[in-house]
């Protein structure tokens, strides 16, 4: 079964800890990503993949950098933790040019910065 | 910019019946249009994927439709049980998006008993 990992389903840092999410793809897909989903404000794209070594912004790349040093995995990093990066965080990952076999997501790492 | 909107936001219903959740977006050039189930505290699981090309794809109990050109897709659950209680996404791939998904705000699920 093809899956899309994510190291921890909770995790609870303190303010200004350099915290790491790490996920884990065993599909060949060129493409990682990276979302946080919050209520009320649905699912936002913080950075994105397409190969070993690239990354691209998404929307919300503020607090946030990524490490892709193999094609498996991509990794999160918040450099100084704030209680405003409490969240859900989901990784996804899909074929760069065969579009039509979608996305496949992680099961989610719940943070929790206090 | 695309733009992805899933009417109603919240649904309630008796075990059993027939439902429809509506998803709909502004930008019909997609490659194509996915939905994902949810549950609470948990990843998104991927339940269809329609083709641009297609029409409709069917899995069991669930078949979903995708009518392009009116920027328009339904995700039909026959006979509903409370283990369909969820939220549930539809997200799309446009043609100038790269490979970035646009997603609704979703239908949040309640199926009785």
């Amino acid at each position: 079964d093809v899956k899309v990992t994510q190291s921890s389903r909770y995790l609870v840092k303190r303010t200004g800890e350099k915290v790491f999410l790490e996920c884990v793809q065993d599909m060949d897909h060129e493409n990682m990503f990276w979302y946080r989903q919050d209520p009320g404000l649905g699912l936002r794209l913080i950075y994105f993949s397409y190969d070993v070594k690239m990354k691209e912004k998404g929307d919300i790349p503020e607090g946030y950098s990524v490490s892709r040093e193999k094609k498996e995995r991509f990794s999160l990093i918040l450099e100084s933790a704030s209680t405003n990066q409490t969240s859900m965080y989901l990784c996804a990952s899909s074929f760069l040019d065969r579009k039509n076999y979608g996305y496949t997501f992680g099961s989610g790492t719940r943070l929790t910065v206090v | 910019k695309q733009e992805v909107t899933q009417i109603p936001a919240a649904l309630s219903v008796p075990e059993g019946e027939n439902l429809v959740l509506n998803c709909s977006f502004t930008d019909s050039a997609i490659y194509n249009l996915q939905w994902f189930r949810q549950d609470p505290g948990k990843g998104l699981t991927s339940l269809l994927l329609i083709q641009s090309s297609q029409r409709e794809q069917t899995s069991g109990r669930l078949n979903a439709s995708l009518d392009k050109s009116s920027g328009r897709s339904t995700l039909y659950i026959a006979a509903s049980q409370p283990g369909d209680s969820a939220t549930y996404l539809c997200a799309v791939i446009g043609e100038t998006s790269g490979s970035r998904l646009t997603f609704g705000e979703g239908t949040q699920l309640t199926v009785n008993p």
